[in-house]
């Protein structure tokens, strides 16, 4: 059964800051890895998906990179701003229709101003 | 931007109650998910709905859960008993596709107390 582990739980930076949210899974055969914003009393806003055949994805000040083979994808967040501060959720798929998603249990990020 | 609305907000309800949360998607999406996040837990998945039929769930959505698209906008989760242990975030989530880079849309969720 994938499970998926997001570290650290917590992170407080200053705006301006460029920061790396690890997300890792225990199982390898994974089709698709997302990455997704959740504000509170909100719903989860997709940022990322990167599909199994490819390495990293980029969206703006956005970069989510994928390693299977070390079960890891970080998501990468340059020149932090406090309208970055939510909670970043990882998940993964485990089927090809890339449906049943797998999630870790977020990182909350504060850019302080 | 297109989005998927899920009504109501929040719900109040008593143990043993019969609730059904409601989900409006996009509407030129085919596949349609509810997922459910335990205050403080991970988001789960429950069930995955395609042609009017069940396409994947859960271990969490047992006999107790039920899903219908009842027509051509909406798409509920019943839940026929509630227990105290159901209480939680309800998300609604569509996509257009299944398969390779298959981005879900989540609503804003519906959030069910039993008391």
């Amino acid at each position: 059964k994938q499970e998926v582990t997001q570290i650290p739980a917590a992170l407080s930076v200053p705006e301006g800051e460029n920061l790396v949210l690890n997300c890792s899974f225990t199982d390898s055969a994974i089709y698709n890895l997302q990455w997704f914003r959740q504000d509170p009393g909100k719903g989860l806003t997709s940022l990322l998906l990167i599909q199994s055949s490819q390495r990293e994805q980029t969206s703006g000040r956005l970069n989510a990179s994928l390693d299977k083979s070390s079960g890891r994808s970080t998501l990468y967040i340059a020149a932090s701003q406090p309208g970055d501060s939510a909670t970043y959720l990882c998940a993964g798929s485990h089927n090809n229709a890339g449906n049943m998603l797998t999630f870790g249990g977020g990182t909350r990020l504060m850019v302080k101003p | 931007e297109p989005e998927v609305t899920q009504t109501p907000s929040h719900q109040v309800t008593q143990m043993g109650q019969e609730v059904i949360l409601r989900c409006v998607p996009i509407s030129n999406h085919l596949y349609f998910y509810w997922y459910r996040q335990i205050l403080g837990q991970k988001v789960e998945f429950l069930v995955s709905f395609y042609n009017n039929e069940i396409s994947e769930k859960s271990e969490i959505f047992d006999d107790q859960f039920s899903v219908e698209r009842p027509d051509g906008s909406n798409f509920t989760l019943k839940i026929r008993s509630t227990k105290l242990e159901d209480s939680a975030m309800y998300f609604c989530a569509s996509s257009e596709r299944n398969t390779g880079a298959n981005v879900l849309t989540f609503g804003a969720g519906s959030r069910l107390t039993v008391l």
